[in-house]
């Protein structure tokens, strides 16, 4: 119940072009659900995060798609560019319950190529 | 706002021996994660820290233990190391009482032979 599957594993896709990166949970506890960005020899770093109270948030080109009722949520890549290319992680967990704190559950990551 | 910084970036270590890895969060966040990542297991939480008290515990073995400082600083130590301790260690801070806006330092890279 604690786990979160990601797929595809990998995914390429030409310059201009929106990569989608799609995650399904389990553990309707889930209530905060965050993606990341790793580039090789770096730590994650955040990207952008949905409760389930909206349907869908976007920052710049990212945006994220959220059903609850499926329990799944994705992450889109509008105009993706070379620079894109980097494993993306979704992740998630509760923002109540002691057991949740600090605790963020990853999904098993999507290495995106964007060719030029 | 300096990022979150992890010391030392790298590290060779022989089984058996022991070993410390270090973190200093953002200023101003109390609240430390730490993740070890591994191309077969991916992220797996280990354990997290707020105001110098252990608040959660993943499902690592004993070896694996950590502290935080009164300034928010925290390490992590591995006791016995094993071949299979070869990983990325992450630390991650979040000023929220949640502790789950993380934001990731580079991370230290071990590998035990």
């Amino acid at each position: 119940q604690q786990q979160v599957k990601q797929s595809p594993q990998s995914l390429i896709v030409q310059k201009g072009g929106i990569p989608i990166i799609n995650c399904a949970y389990e553990n309707t506890a889930f209530d905060y659900f965050p993606w990341y960005q790793q580039f090789p020899g770096k730590g994650p770093a955040l990207l952008i995060a949905i409760r389930p109270d909206v349907s869908e948030k976007k920052e710049g080109r990212f945006t994220i798609s959220f059903n609850k009722s499926a329990k799944q949520f994705s992450l889109h890549i509008m105009d993706s560019q070379p620079g894109d290319s980097a494993t993306y992680f979704c992740a998630a967990s509760s923002l109540t319950g002691s057991s949740n704190t600090g605790k963020l559950i990853f999904g098993q990551g999507t290495t995106l190529q964007v060719k030029p | 706002k300096a990022g979150v910084t992890q010391t030392p970036r790298y590290l060779i270590k022989t089984r058996g021996q022991q070993v410390t890895l270090s973190c200093s969060p953002i200023s101003g966040h109390r609240s430390v994660s730490w993740y070890q990542q591994t191309p077969g297991q991916g992220l797996q939480f280990l354990f997290e820290y707020f105001s110098e008290t252990q608040r959660n515990k993943g499902n690592f073995p004993g070896r694996f233990s950590g502290r935080q400082f009164s300034n928010s600083r925290s390490e992590m130590n591995v006791s016995t190391l094993e071949l299979g301790d070869s990983a990325l260690y992450l630390c991650a801070s979040s000023s929220g009482v949640t502790g789950l806006e993380q934001y990731f330092g580079p991370g230290t890279r071990l590998t035990v032979t």
